[in-house]
């Protein structure tokens, strides 16, 4: 089974909508991210959280809501899809104890039309 | 501005040859830097990863090199294996400040067989 999954992997929706992706891990660690693909520009990341408590903003975190339910799940939310949140989207763990190596789930494809 | 740049969007090389794939950064704070790699509807995964207090780490096929006056690294992947074909991302970090990745745009590599 893989340690970190995300669901759904492939959405489409219309502007104007309310979407959440979902994060869950079963490495146990208590840091998890969220990040987002484009063509030609790499990762950027979203959001970040430390633990349950502690959620951060990233370099992009505009349009964008994150909520830490439990250790191991942490979800994504777009409160209103725009098309320029067409993307490939990521989330990933990692363990403070265990450098500065993070763990990536398989990703969503989420078109926003 | 990207503080990590891969200025070399694809790279094709015969199977058997070495690949050499590029990295540069801006952000002289960077003191760790990791190689991912990702296949077609996966996540990113771990590959290989270096600390600024060394100047080379090796892996099996994969070493990878920083020059830190020049703030380049590369990696080496000798001998190329079809199964090698992917994108290749470089990620920089600052030690200690939440594991927080700036990762580059990556570069597709092709081994040809």
């Amino acid at each position: 089974d893989a340690d970190v999954t995300q669901t759904p992997r492939n959405r489409i929706t219309k502007t104007g909508k309310r979407i959440m992706l979902e994060c869950s891990q079963t490495k146990g660690h208590d840091r998890m991210y969220w990040y987002r693909q484009d063509p030609g520009l790499g990762l950027q990341l979203i959001y970040y959280s430390f633990d349950v408590k502690d959620i951060n903003k990233g370099e992009i975190s505009d349009g964008y809501s994150v909520s830490r339910q439990a250790q191991a799940k942490f979800s994504l939310s777009l409160e209103s899809a725009i098309p320029n949140q067409t993307a490939l989207y990521f989330c990933a763990t990692s363990d403070p104890t265990g450098g500065e190596t993070q763990y990536f789930g398989p990703g969503t494809r989420l078109l926003v039309l | 501005d990207q503080q990590v740049k891969q200025n070399s969007p694809s790279l094709s090389v015969q199977e058997g040859r070495i690949s050499i794939l590029n990295c540069d950064y801006t952000n002289s704070m960077f003191d760790y830097f990791l190689w991912y790699k990702k296949y077609p509807a996966e996540g990113p995964t771990f590959l290989i990863s270096i600390s600024s207090i060394k100047d080379k780490n090796e892996d099996g096929r994969f070493t990878v090199f920083l020059n830190k006056s020049a703030k380049h690294l590369s990696l080496h992947i000798v001998p190329s294996q079809p199964g090698d074909s992917a994108v290749y991302f470089c990620a920089a970090s600052v030690a200690g400040y939440g594991n927080k990745l700036v990762f580059g745009a990556g570069t597709i590599l092709r081994v040809k067989s």
